[in-house]
């Protein structure tokens, strides 16, 4: 089935530096993929709509020169925290949706997360 | 979309079924019913998804009232490793949504289930 593979699973870093996280699909191509934000105890907040060849799509409230996504391929978006802070300290899930099967689409597939840790 | 609503944690036992409701009393016309589980720390995972049929796969299986309104997961032989936080999600028919818009999931409270031994 499609694969989504998701990299770092765990890092952390201190105050003010940044930190990338990778997000590829393995056997698939995926023009859009999603990345979600999940503090503990509580439901997944999507932060932004990466589009392949463009930019991505921020939700509101969600700061995008923070926040960096880019998406130069069809099986690859990166998503940089830059000059992190413990308050960013999460856990971070990107998914992606394999070829459409019929009118619903085929369900998304997620990545298995990365727990960021700023310290 | 149309939001859901389901309790927000139910206990089962091990080896019975275990019934997930979920009311989505606004859907409309164009809009899918998709299941989704995660387990601890783990990324989300696909269950099912129907838009008026009642739908079954290997994992579940999904009953949609006749009105649309509300659903239940079933999920017929509980074990522990489904302990998990399953969401219910509302979303539009692919064909009804732009490419820049990418059809996004939007995830409420979930139900935590926990499968007792």
């Amino acid at each position: 089935g499609a694969v989504v593979s998701q990299h770092p699973s765990r890092v952390i870093c201190k105050s003010g530096t940044s930190v990338k996280i990778e997000c590829r699909s393995l056997d698939f191509q995926a023009t859009t993929m999603f990345w979600y934000r999940q503090f503990p105890k509580q439901s997944l907040m999507l932060m932004a709509t990466s589009n392949e060849g463009s930019k991505a799509t921020y939700e509101q409230g969600v700061e995008k020169d923070k926040f960096l996504i880019n998406h130069a391929s069809l099986t690859l978006s990166t998503l940089t925290v830059t000059s992190a802070h413990p308050e960013d300290s999460s856990f971070y899930i990107c998914s992606a949706r394999p070829p459409l099967l019929g009118q619903g689409g085929s369900g998304y597939t997620f990545g298995s997360g990365t727990r960021l840790t700023v310290v | 979309d149309a939001k859901t609503t389901q309790p927000p944690s139910m206990d089962c036992a091990e080896g019975r079924a275990a019934n997930l409701p979920c009311n989505h009393s606004t859907i409309s016309g164009n809009e899918y019913v998709y299941w989704y589980r995660q387990i601890h720390s783990q990324g989300p995972q696909y269950i099912i998804h129907g838009l008026k049929n009642n739908e079954t796969n290997e994992m579940a299986s999904l009953i949609i009232t006749e009105d649309r309104k509300s659903s239940t997961l079933i999920l017929p032989h509980a074990t522990l490793r489904d302990t998990a936080v399953y969401y219910c999600i509302v979303r539009v028919a692919d064909a009804y949504v732009s490419r820049a818009a990418g059809n996004k999931l939007t995830f409420g409270g979930g139900t935590r289930v926990l499968v007792k031994p």
